[in-house]
């Protein structure tokens, strides 16, 4: 069965640091996405990302995030200076164009980012 | 604002026991109600959705309604298994396609074996 992959599966990074999450996409899915989730707590929304262009983001996805689909199959999401508070589960997801069948996401196994 | 209130915080059940998650939503655009299922140390996993055209929805031992005039929609797990035991979200979104999905605060099952 196709899968959602993310890369590392855990980083440690001083507070201030920048850090790269990398995914890689279901191939023929065509809408990605970033969540996150702090520990313990609920799976919170940061970005969706369509035809090369944001499609929507939440009040959490401020100046210091950033997304890149940089090829044809890696999507990133980009933290550029670091805080405490990012710290958080976060997983990245894909999901098909609108189809009769398949509406849901399928998420990967998610990168646990540690800020120190 | 948008949000998915989802109740309770953990259950526990016997095994072969019926096991009922329930969830309200607040924003009545909302048209599409998927349920993952999160094991320890993994992503959430699309179990079933259901979308606002329909009321019901069953697969297997598992089935879904939806209440929309009541903005409710339900989980069900009949003859639950061991396996049966993780962390399971409800959602809420306006369609697919880009749209955000809103998650509930999640419910941990417990099956006793």
């Amino acid at each position: 069965e196709p899968e959602v992959t993310q890369t590392p599966s855990h980083q440690v990074t001083q507070m201030g640091q920048e850090v790269i999450l990398r995914c890689v996409p279901i191939s023929n899915h065509l809408y990605f996405y970033w969540y996150r989730q702090i520990l313990g707590q609920k799976v919170e929304f940061l970005v969706s990302f369509y035809n090369n262009e944001i499609s929507e983001k939440s009040e959490i996805f401020d100046d210091q995030f950033s997304v890149e689909r940089p090829d044809g199959s890696n999507f990133t999401l980009k933290i550029r200076s670091t805080k405490l508070e990012d710290s958080a589960m976060y997983f990245c997801a894909s999901s098909e164009r609108v189809t009769p069948r398949n509406y849901g996401y399928t998420f990967g196994s998610g990168t646990r980012l540690t800020v120190v | 604002g948008e949000n998915v209130e989802q109740h309770p915080s953990t259950l526990s059940v016997q095994e072969g026991d019926s096991a009922v998650i329930k969830c309200t939503y607040s924003d009545s655009a909302s048209n599409y109600f998927p349920w993952y299922k999160q094991e320890l140390g993994k992503g959430p996993q699309l179990i079933i959705d259901i979308r606002s055209n329909v009321g019901e929805k069953k697969d297997q031992r598992i089935a879904v309604t939806l209440n929309k005039t009541a903005k409710h929609f339900s989980l069900h797990i009949t003859e639950t298994q061991p396996e049966d035991s993780a962390v399971y979200f409800c959602a809420a979104s306006k369609g697919t396609g880009g749209f955000k999905t809103i998650f509930g605060a999640g419910t941990r099952l417990f099956v006793k074996a």
